[in-house]
């Protein structure tokens, strides 16, 4: 069963970076997923696609401050140069062989 | 510019019916898979049901056999049949679109199942 698995919470002052994680399930590890930003009452943003090598396509408008990288089942999100608007529900996608797609449980990142 | 609008929410009871709209603007909508996606209050995200470019519908299973997604081409537009509706159905139901990743987002409309 495709499944990701992300921490419930993040926190980091204004300017630091914080790193999120999004975990595949193990038979699922070199799948693609996507990031998205939910500010509070809000709907999502698209962030970037992220491959299994790291590579990722951002969407329009998306800060340099936003990246992401890859190791094995693992897909981060890094943020960098941390700003009070960054402060939001993140969530990572993915999608199966059909058209149907995956959510993770999300992370609340806390800017303190 | 690309953007997608729904509308459609409000308030039902329990076991009643309500059509969802998604009006899609810059882009044909036919030319892209089409999804609904939910957020009920306080939760995450939850896929619901998705339409590709040929035609094919793809359903959760906490919504199949209650809920029918389907297009409109000449209005450009994509559509959720809800029925037999649950207090469990309550959320705040978003439009998107993508073929893999979400790539556009609407602003979503509430529907309250509530008596």
């Amino acid at each position: 069963q495709l499944v990701l698995t992300q921490s419930p919470s993040a926190s980091a002052s204004p300017g630091a970076s914080v790193k999120l994680t999004c975990t595949l399930s193990s038979e699922h590890s070199n799948y693609a997923i996507a990031w998205h930003q939910q500010q509070p009452e809000k709907g999502p943003r698209f962030l970037m696609r992220l491959n299994g090598d790291g590579s990722h396509n951002k969407g329009d408008g998306i800060p340099d401050r936003f990246s992401g990288s890859s190791s094995g089942a693992e897909r981060y999100l890094i943020i960098s140069s941390l700003q009070s608007e960054d402060e939001a529900d993140y969530y990572c996608q993915t999608w199966g062989t059909a058209i149907n797609w995956v959510f993770g449980g999300g992370t609340k990142v806390t800017v303190l | 510019e690309v953007r997608v609008l729904e509308s459609g929410g409000g308030l039902v009871q329990p076991g009643g019916s309500l059509r969802l709209s998604c009006a899609a603007s810059g882009f044909a909508l036919s030319s892209y898979a089409m999804h609904w996606v939910r957020q009920a209050p306080g939760k995450g995200l939850e896929w619901v049901s998705g339409l590709s470019d040929r035609g094919g519908t793809y359903y959760a299973d906490s919504v199949r056999g209650r809920f029918s997604i389907s297009r409109d081409t000449s209005k450009n537009s994509l559509y959720l049949q809800m029925n037999s509706l649950r207090a469990e159905d309550t959320a705040v139901y978003y439009c998107a679109r993508g073929d893999g990743e979400v790539e556009k987002w609407g602003q979503g409309t509430l529907v309250t199942v509530s008596s």
